[in-house]
């Protein structure tokens, strides 16, 4: 089983700066990873999939990067609605696997 | 326009049988492509994927709970039940169902499910 970790567990950036999360897989996944922001008491909703691609709606200022095993979100310019939980998530193999999250707090 | 929506009890009792549907609209699972899957997350904890379903029926669970669990649909009602055995304090949560491949590209709300005596 596929375990994704990612960092830090928590980032605290300041409105209108960049902030980078990082997920990392323990075995290739290939471009089949997704992320997420899940703001509090709300459903997950999906950023970005096949690593760099972003979701219908999702602004430019969400960018995805990365392959294999090691990958990147950078958001800039952060906005107060930015300021919540990420999860990444491999989905090349079963099971589908969600890291454990990154809070993205405000500096 | 895809929307989910989840329901079942909010309360079960420990050894109790959990019965959850999903209930969506703007897409059939009778399409070739489409599926549905669960998802839950313990009260401040992370997202753990449970069961997924597709259009022709092919079933995945996960792997530590496969046991416990049945994912089937209805596609006449445009429902999915998830089923879980023998219910027991750690599985509070939040149940989601959600549609996607995966990924999941569209979320239900949610249903708040305590393991309770």
């Amino acid at each position: 089983e596929i375990v994704m970790t990612q960092s830090p567990a928590t980032l605290s950036v300041s409105p209108g700066e960049r902030a980078t999360l990082s997920c990392r897989a323990s075995q290739s996944v290939s471009s089949n990873l997704a992320w997420y922001r899940q703001k509090p008491g709300q459903a997950p909703r999906l950023l970005i999939y096949a690593a760099s691609t972003r979701a219908t709606g999702i602004p430019a200022r969400f960018s995805g990067s990365g392959s294999g095993t090691d990958f990147t979100l950078t958001i800039s310019n952060l906005q107060s609605e930015d300021f919540a939980v990420y999860y990444c998530q491999q989905y090349n193999n079963w099971p589908d696997i969600f890291g454990q999250g990154t809070k993205l707090e405000i500096k | 326009q895809i929307t989910l929506k989840e329901s079942g009890p909010t309360l079960v009792k420990p050894t109790q049988t959990l019965t959850l549907t999903c209930t969506f609209s703007g897409f059939s699972l009778s399409t070739r492509g489409f599926s549905v899957g669960w998802i839950r997350q313990p009260p401040g904890k992370a997202l753990e994927w449970l069961a997924h379903i597709y259009w022709n029926d092919d079933k995945r669970y996960s792997p530590s709970l496969k046991s416990r669990l049945t994912i089937t649909k209805d596609t006449s009602k445009n429902q999915v039940v998830l089923t879980m055995t023998n219910m027991d304090p750690v599985d509070t949560a939040t149940y989601y169902c959600a549609h996607g491949g995966p990924p999941f590209d569209y979320w239900g709300q949610g249903t708040l499910v305590t393991v309770s005596s």
